[in-house]
C-alpha cells in the first residue's frame, strides 16, 4: 500500500519561530510537492522537486523554503512563521511515468499564534 | 499557465439523488484532468483521471466524468449519492504525467438523508 506520511497532524507555533514540516514517501517516487490548502482557495503549490537536491518554486513560495537531501524525504521550512501562514499543509508525491497520479499525505494543520 | 474553475462551492443533495459537479479549465496546451476527493480530516485521494482516449471516464465509488474539449469542461457525476459521499471534491489539471497540478477551489458536497 502506497504511503505518504507527514511528521505532525497538528502543530502550534509562535510568530517568528522557524518551523519544519517533514514528508516521507515509501514509493520511490521522483517527484514531491508541497501545497497549502485554504477554504475557498483550494490547494496552491508552494514548492516542488523532481529529483534529489532539486527544487522549483510553485505559485506561492514567499516565506517558505524546502530541502530534499534524500529521494524519499521532502521538508518544508518556514524561516520565520507568521500568522498568515496558518493553514493546512499537504505533501504529495508522484512518478514521472505512467499516469503520474499524485499521492497525498494526511496533512499538517499549522496554527501560528 | 493553466487555471481551473469549479462553478459551485457548495452542493447540498439528498441521499439517492444524482449529483453533478462542474469544472472548467483554461490552458494553451493539452492537459491531463483529475478529480480528487477529500473526506473529513483526511488527505486527498484520486477519484478518476482523463489522460486520452474515451471522453467518458469512470472512477471509483460510482463516479464518472466527461471530458469536453470544445467547452473545456470536465464535469463529475454520480447517478445516486450516499451519505458517505459527503466530502470536498477538487478538479485539477496538469500538462504532463506526474507534473505539478493546478487545482480548483473545491466543491463541498453535503448529502442529507
Amino acid at each position: 500500500d502506497v504511503k505518504v506520511t507527514q511528521s505532525s497532524r497538528y502543530l502550534v507555533k509562535r510568530t517568528g519561530e522557524k518551523v519544519f514540516l517533514e514528508c516521507v514517501q515509501d514509493m520511490d517516487h521522483e517527484n514531491m510537492f508541497w501545497y497549502r490548502q485554504d477554504p475557498g482557495l483550494g490547494l496552491r503549490l508552494i514548492y516542488f522537486s523532481y529529483d534529489v537536491k532539486m527544487k522549483e518554486k510553485g505559485d506561492i513560495p514567499e516565506g517558505y523554503s524546502v530541502s530534499r537531501e534524500k529521494k524519499e524525504r521532502f521538508s518544508l521550512i518556514l524561516e520565520s512563521a507568521s500568522t498568515n501562514q496558518t493553514s493546512m499543509y499537504l505533501c504529495a508525491s508522484s512518478l514521472t511515468s505512467g499516469i503520474g497520479e499524485q499521492f497525498f499525505g494526511p496533512g499538517t494543520r499549522l496554527t501560528v499564534l | 499557465a493553466q487555471s481551473v474553475t469549479q462553478l459551485d462551492s457548495q452542493v447540498p443533495v439528498f441521499e439517492e439523488a444524482p449529483v453533478e459537479l462542474r469544472c472548467n479549465y483554461s490552458s494553451s496546451v493539452s492537459v491531463y484532468l483529475f478529480w480528487y476527493v477529500q473526506y473529513p480530516n483526511q488527505g486527498l485521494q484520486l477519484l478518476l483521471k482523463y489522460l486520452s482516449g474515451s471522453t467518458l471516464v469512470k472512477g471509483i465509488n460510482g463516479f464518472e466524468a466527461e471530458f469536453n474539449k470544445s467547452q473545456t469542461s470536465f464535469h463529475l457525476r454520480k447517478p445516486s449519492v450516499h451519505i458517505s459521499d459527503t466530502a470536498e471534491y477538487f478538479c485539477a489539471v496538469s500538462v504532463a504525467p506526474g507534473y505539478k497540478l493546478s487545482f480548483g477551489a473545491g466543491t463541498t458536497v453535503t448529502v442529507r438523508a
